[in-house]
């Protein structure tokens, strides 16, 4: 039950794009069409941003995209804002388990 | 709108016991899958255990399982995480969570601080 992979922080310019990867297995990510990301705010709950690969739920900004290539998931942030900044975290159902990633700190510059 | 309130979390010493309930409102309980996700201090979200929605079938964590039971009672609209044995790791915010692989809504979270 390894935690999937995440790079520990990313950051970009207001306006620019940034793609936060998410690595797995066969055995989940690459394995099911249940992978999704959340946003974190310091002291508050996740809100999911991403499910089943690159669905996004009512009231996302169409600048939150995913995609799968393989084991790897990636959410990408088009256009940042001041208020994209935040931790991300990737998750995927693995049979009877489910992972999350370690998390990754979106910094706007 | 969908509602999920925590209650039951405190300070309790190693090996002892505490039971975490989940108040759901604003959706359709009895058919929706359920889980507890838990975040230590300063680190990431950690799944603890998922229940399916008629409550058949239950799914835990390696490291609480034996330990931490999921449970539900669809007529209260309730979600609850019984917690024994528990250790100095078990420490974080519990969030009660809707959906079982997908997870769409979550509550405000519960602290549960396991020390001496």
């Amino acid at each position: 039950q390894s935690a999937l992979t995440q790079p520990p922080s990313a950051s970009g310019s207001p306006g620019q794009s940034v793609t936060i990867s998410c690595t797995g297995s066969s055995s989940d990510v690459g394995g099911n069409d249940y992978v999704s990301w959340y946003q974190q705010y310091p002291g508050k709950a996740p809100k999911l941003m991403i499910y089943e690969v690159n669905k996004r739920p009512s009231g996302v900004p169409a600048r939150f995209s995913g995609s799968r290539s393989g084991n790897t998931a990636s959410l990408t942030v088009s256009g940042l804002q001041a208020e994209d900044e935040a931790d991300y975290y990737c998750s995927a159902y693995a049979g009877s388990n489910r992972l999350f990633g370690g998390g990754t700190t979106l910094t706007v510059l | 709108e969908v509602q999920l309130v925590e209650s039951g979390g405190g300070l309790v010493q190693p090996g002892g016991s505490l039971r975490l309930s989940c108040k759901a409102s604003g959706f359709t309980f009895s058919s929706s899958w359920m889980t507890w996700v838990r975040q230590a201090p300063g680190k990431g979200l950690d799944w603890v255990a998922t229940i399916k929605p008629d409550g058949s079938e239950t799914y835990h964590v390696d490291s609480v399982r034996g330990r931490f039971t999921i449970s539900r009672d669809n007529a209260d609209s309730s979600l609850y995480l019984q917690m024994d044995s528990l250790r100095a790791e078990d420490t974080g915010i519990y969030y009660c969570v809707k959906g079982g692989a997908n997870f769409a809504s979550w509550g405000h979270g519960i602290l549960v601080a396991v020390s001496s």
